[in-house]
């Protein structure tokens, strides 16, 4: 049973638009969420986390929204640049199970120049 | 800082030979994790240590996997004997902040 959903496999964007990638949980303990960015043939790299305490964390081209109540959390990027064309994965941890990371099955991201 | 080495890149071994994939994290870092990517599950967390010490090995598969960390700059994944069911890509990480990992490149395992 999947406890993080990234439910859109891949999205196309033309530079300088906006990328948003989506993301939904089961797990009501989660309380800390990461979005990772991962280049082929290369490990993810971390991108951005926010804490279940906030419903917003921002950083340079890259937001992340969290919905507590709907369960969903979104990252945005914008503009969105060609180096941005990745697979996008998110994870979340909760306290009570030790802070494992569990990941979502990742977005693949095309930027369109 | 080179960041995480993994070793070899790519392995190719055929079905019931012992493999061992290495790892050596970032200096500092007292957190280390051995992952798993496929196809079918995604990335999976297999173990992670904090201080050369296992904390949780409840995703490591089968009595078939094991993991080591002898000291805080080596860790080893051991499958003996290796099936075609666990080619995958196997990832470490490693974090002085328990969320931040920073991951590896990566081993490319294929079992034939």
């Amino acid at each position: 049973d999947q406890q993080v959903k990234q439910n859109s496999p891949s999205l196309s964007v033309q530079e300088g638009r906006i990328s948003i990638l989506n993301c939904d949980y089961t797990n009501s303990m989660f309380d800390y969420f990461l979005w990772y960015k991962k280049y082929p043939a290369e490990g993810p790299t971390f991108l951005i986390s926010i804490s279940s305490i906030k419903d917003k964390n921002e950083d340079g081209r890259f937001t992340v929204f969290l919905n507590k109540s709907a369960k969903h959390l979104s990252l945005h990027i914008v503009p969105s640049q060609p180096g941005d064309s990745a697979v996008y994965f998110c994870a979340a941890s909760a306290r009570a199970a030790g802070n494992k990371l569990t990941f979502g099955g990742g977005t693949r991201v095309l930027v369109k120049p | 800082d080179a960041g995480v080495i993994q070793s070899p890149r790519h392995e190719v071994t055929e079905m019931g030979q012992e493999v061992t994939l290495r790892c050596k994290p970032i200096s500092g870092h007292d957190y280390l994790f051995w992952y798993r990517q496929t196809m079918m599950r995604g990335l999976e967390l297999l173990i992670y240590f904090n201080n050369n010490v296992p904390i949780d090995d409840s995703g490591m598969p089968e009595d078939r996997f094991s993991a080591k960390m002898p000291n805080a700059s080596f860790s080893t994944l051991k499958i003996q004997p290796s099936e075609p069911r666990d080619s995958a890509v196997y990832f470490c990480a490693s974090s002085y902040r328990f969320h931040e990992q920073f991951f590896g490149p990566g081993t490319r395992l294929t079992v034939l």
